[in-house]
């Protein structure tokens, strides 16, 4: 079975960082971009970041860039998302998301994690 | 910024019926469109992508066209399992950017 189970989500106060894992089963994570989007309560998809499938490419929405790391260790077919400065409006369900091949659509998505911002 | 604007926001509608929702890019992307489907309480599938081209396993009565900045997902006879909202996304090139969506009801 292919999975995508994200992790290291919960609640955490304005400016303080949090680290979110995905790890990815039933593939080779290093043959596939990965993504992570994410998805405010009650609101529509917004695409956060990708990393290129040997994480030599890496870009980010303007809401998030240069707060936002992403990363992944192939040896371990896991993704990461390193969250700096968190603001109230980065709360979300953080989807990791396989893309098929570069630039490519979404074929693949994990349940989500939540991240709640709040003091 | 590039957009992605969806038409219309919600609707509802009868089973049976032929429904159409449309997207426009702000700027040129080709076929580069994708289809997603979000059904209450689940994440986001693949319908469609390359503009017309039909996941696996995703029911006939589903099917896209357009290219350059318009597009269209076209339900040809609503089933009440189709009930979600539905989002449509450009992949040409970073950003991966989703429209608002669509919310259909029956």
């Amino acid at each position: 079975q292919v999975h995508l189970v994200e992790s290291g989500g919960g609640v955490v106060q304005p400016g303080r960082s949090l680290r979110l894992s995905c790890a990815a089963s039933g593939f080779t994570l290093s043959r596939h971009g990965m993504h992570w989007v994410r998805q405010a309560p009650g609101k529509g998809l917004e695409w956060v970041a990708v990393t290129w499938y040997d994480g030599s490419n890496k870009y980010y929405a303007d809401s998030v860039k240069g707060r936002f790391t992403v990363s992944r260790d192939n040896s371990k077919n896991t993704l990461y998302l390193q969250m700096d400065s968190l603001r109230v409006e980065d709360t979300a369900v953080y989807y990791c998301v396989r893309e098929v091949k570069y630039p490519g659509y979404f074929d693949l998505w994990g349940r989500g994690t939540l991240v709640t911002v709040s003091s | 910024d590039m957009q992605m604007t969806q038409s219309p926001s919600s609707l509802s509608a009868s089973v049976g019926d032929r429904v159409t929702i449309t997207c426009r890019a702000s700027q040129v992307i080709g076929n580069s469109l994708a289809w997603y489907q979000q059904k209450p309480g689940e994440v986001p599938n693949l319908l469609i992508y390359a503009a017309s081209t039909l996941q696996s396993g995703v029911p006939s009565r589903f099917s896209g066209s357009g290219s350059g900045t318009d597009f269209t997902l076209t339900i040809s006879s609503l089933q009440p399992e189709d009930v979600a909202t539905y989002y449509c996304q450009k992949y040409n090139s970073s950003p991966w950017t989703f429209g608002q969506g669509t919310k259909v009801e029956v």
